[in-house]
């Protein structure tokens, strides 16, 4: 199994909601990654999970609160966000080769807007 | 910052012609990946050339990788109506850090 899963596909909020965003994959990988994507941009890292525990934070507002209950999972936990965080939610996963990580693997996202 | 840039930002060709896009970065490389886009849709991996190698072939797909210059190009031969894509070189560094260049938005006319 190659793939990574993410769920919701689309989720609209207010901004006083409290919502969750869940990644899987059963590839082994023990690294997983939240990027955000802003439309025509780039993805841009936000958080990085290595071995279960948090390596990476970019600066992210504490509104998003990541999570990593199992090898196997991400969330990515919501809360009061503003209209300026709508946007492409991408997890991914990578497996470490000879101490570094290789290629990523991409859920197809999560289409998240805040009203 | 360490996000790369890359040009053409926006790229239109025929189907049958190559594409060529570029990217340069600013810090030192574990690798340097590839990947493409479509739609608003998630990112698929195309090719990895780590920082000790200078060229990398996978089927229509040519990687070139200049440490010294800090750039790569990736070439896409014989470009068929599927490749339209957005694409982007993302790079590696750090020990699990990626960084993800401008992209190139790539049309190919059928």
């Amino acid at each position: 199994d190659t793939e990574v899963t993410q769920t919701p596909k689309h989720l609209v909020m207010g901004m006083t909601n409290k919502k969750s965003l869940k990644c899987e994959q059963h590839m082994g990988h023990r690294a997983m990654y939240w990027y955000k994507q802003k439309a025509k941009k780039p993805p841009e890292l936000m958080f990085v999970y290595s071995y279960e525990k948090l390596s990476i934070n970019e600066s992210v507002p504490s509104r998003f609160s990541p999570e990593c209950p199992n090898s196997s999972l991400l969330n990515l936990h919501l809360h009061a966000l503003q209209p300026e965080d709508s946007a492409l939610y991408l997890c991914a996963s990578s497996q470490p080769m000879s101490g570094h990580y290789n290629e990523q693997f991409f859920g197809p996202g999560t289409r998240l807007t805040v009203l | 910052s360490q996000q790369g840039e890359e040009d053409p930002q926006a790229l239109s060709i025929q189907e049958g012609e190559n594409a060529t896009m570029n990217c340069s970065y600013k810090t030192s490389i574990n690798n340097l990946q590839w990947y493409r886009q479509n739609s608003g849709r998630g990112l698929v991996h195309l090719i990895l050339i780590r920082s000790n190698e200078r060229e990398k072939h996978s089927g229509r797909l040519r990687v070139t990788l200049d440490t010294s210059k800090k750039s790569s190009s990736l070439l896409i031969t014989a470009s068929r109506a599927a490749d339209t894509a957005s694409y982007f070189c993302a790079t590696n560094w750090g020990f699990n850090k990626f960084y993800f260049g401008s992209g190139t938005k790539l049309n190919v006319k059928p």
